[in-house]
C-alpha cells in the first residue's frame, strides 16, 4: 500500500523552462511534507518542505505547493538548470503517533536538457 | 564535521553469509534510520532508533537486525544474506521533532550491497 506516490518515474525539461514534479498521498494524517534530491552515488539531501497549514513555500528557484483537499503536492523549479538533473523524492510525516518516521515516494528522475 | 558516514561503501556477499553495516554521525542526533533503495520502490524504512539503546521496526524489517549501543552509531546486521537483500542501503539521522524545525533527515552516502 503505497501511501505516497510519484506517478512519473522520469521527466525531461529544457534548460531555462519550468520543471514540475508531482506527488500524491492517501493518508490524511500526514501533516508535513518534504522534497529530497538525490544525485547518483550520493545520499539524498533535503531540498524544501511544507507544513500542512500552508499551501505554498518558496526558496529561491524552488517552490512547493500543497493542495490538501486533493492530497497532492508539487515541486516547481524555475528556471531549470543542468545541475537540477537528479532523482527527486517526496516524503510525508504523520501528525502524531509515528511522526518520527517519514514515508517516501518512489522518486522521479529529472533530466534537464541543455 | 563529517555528518553521516557509512562503512563499507561496497560489498559483495554470497547467499547465507553475514555482515554488519556501520553508520556513524557526529551531529549528536537522537534519531537514526536505515533505509533500502530499490529501483521503482523508492526509499523504504528497515529499522530506526529514537535514542541510544532503543530500536524499532520500519516498513521492511525482515532479515535484518539493528543495534544502537552508542548514540553516534547505528549498526545494521544481515545474519544470513539473501539475493533479495541486494540493494543500496542508506543511513540517516535527525534531531527530535521540535517547534519550528524542518524535520530534516541527513543521509549518508550509501552502501551498495550485492548478494550472489
Amino acid at each position: 500500500d503505497q501511501q505516497v506516490k510519484q506517478n512519473s518515474p522520469s521527466l525531461s525539461v529544457q534548460e531555462g523552462r519550468i520543471s514540475i514534479l508531482n506527488c500524491d498521498y492517501t493518508n490524511s494524517m500526514f501533516d508535513y511534507f518534504l522534497w529530497y534530491k538525490k544525485y547518483p552515488a550520493e545520499g539524498p539531501t533535503f531540498l524544501i518542505s511544507i507544513s500542512s497549514i500552508k499551501d505554498k513555500n518558496e526558496d529561491g528557484r524552488f517552490t512547493v505547493f500543497l493542495n490538501k483537499s486533493a492530497k497532492h503536492l508539487s515541486l516547481h523549479i524555475v528556471p531549470s538548470q543542468p545541475g537540477d538533473s537528479a532523482v527527486y523524492f517526496c516524503a510525508a510525516r504523520l501528525s502524531n503517533f509515528g511522526n518520527e518516521k517519514l514515508t517516501f515516494g518512489t522518486g522521479t528522475r529529472l533530466t534537464i536538457i541543455p | 564535521n563529517a555528518g553521516v558516514t557509512q562503512t563499507p561503501k561496497f560489498r559483495v556477499l554470497k547467499t547465507g553469509q553475514s555482515m554488519t553495516l556501520l553508520c556513524a554521525q557526529d551531529m549528536n542526533h537522537e534519531y537514526m534510520y536505515w533505509y533500502r533503495q530499490d529501483p521503482g520502490m523508492g526509499l523504504r524504512l528497515i529499522h530506526y532508533s529514537v535514542g541510544e539503546g532503543t530500536t524499532a521496526k520500519g516498513e521492511v524489517p525482515d532479515g535484518y537486525n539493528v543495534s544502537r549501543l552508542k548514540k553516534q552509531n547505528f549498526l545494521l546486521g544481515l545474519e544470513s544474506a539473501a539475493p533479495s537483500q541486494t540493494s543500496v542501503y542508506f543511513c540517516a539521522s535527525r534531531i527530535p521533532l521540535q517547534a519550528g524545525s524542518t524535520d530534516t533527515q541527513y543521509f549518508g552516502p550509501g552502501t551498495r550491497l550485492t548478494v550472489l
